[in-house]
């Protein structure tokens, strides 16, 4: 099993609608983090949280909120999606003993 | 403003050769320096790291260098091995925050 879950895997939905990217992990790691990957971009940070009180915005947080249900879990929310969020979204996490971020295998997210 | 650049989008190399992936970056900050590859729909898979005040790190096949006068770093893949084809990202670290390349994709010919 995937130490870093994501789902759903694929998207495709309607602007306005709300969608809402979930995230888990076995790894047991504080740190948490959403970003976007777009074509010819490298990725960039939406979200991240150190702990499940300590949310912080990324560069690109507008349109996005988050929610730190547990340790284990993150979740990225797109209240009302419009097209120029279509992208490819990864989470990560990673321990504050290492450098090294661990990616889920990604949410391909269209909006039509 | 690009922090982190990889400016060569693609690389075809004979298998068996060497693989170098380079990358520079300007902000004197930094104090980790990761490579990432990446296969198709799936995320990057860390790869190897190096502290700013390091200058190589080697594992196995793959080594980093890092030219802090130059702010440039590379990835060398020796031998390179058809497995090896991928999308190889490098990231620049600073406290919290990660700065990702654009991404190289590597090609290892048979």
């Amino acid at each position: 099993d995937a130490d870093v879950t994501q789902t759903p895997r694929n998207r495709i939905t309607k602007t306005g609608k709300r969608i809402m990217l979930e995230c888990s992990q076995t790894k047991g790691h504080d740190r948490m983090y959403w970003y976007r990957q777009d074509p010819g971009l490298g990725l960039r940070l939406i979200y991240y949280s150190f702990d499940v009180k300590d949310i912080n915005k990324g560069e690109i947080s507008d349109g996005y909120s988050v929610s730190r249900q547990a340790q284990a879990k993150f979740s990225l929310s797109l209240e009302s999606a419009i097209p120029n969020q279509t992208a490819l979204y990864f989470c990560a996490t990673s321990d504050r003993a290492e450098a090294a971020q661990h990616f889920g295998d990604g949410t391909r997210l269209s909006i039509l | 403003d690009q922090q982190v650049k990889q400016n060569s989008p693609s690389l075809s190399v004979q298998e068996g050769r060497i693989s170098i992936l380079n990358c520079d970056y300007t902000n004197s900050m930094f104090d980790y320096f990761l490579w990432y590859k990446k296969y198709p729909a799936e995320g990057p898979t860390f790869l190897i790291s190096i502290s700013s005040i390091k200058d190589k790190n080697e594992d196995g096949r793959f080594t980093v260098f890092l030219n802090k006068s130059a702010k440039h770093l590379s990835l060398h893949i020796v031998p390179s091995q058809p497995g090896d084809s991928a999308v190889y990202f490098c990231a620049a670290k600073w406290a919290y925050k990660y700065i990702f390349g654009t991404g190289t994709r590597l090609k290892v010919l048979a």
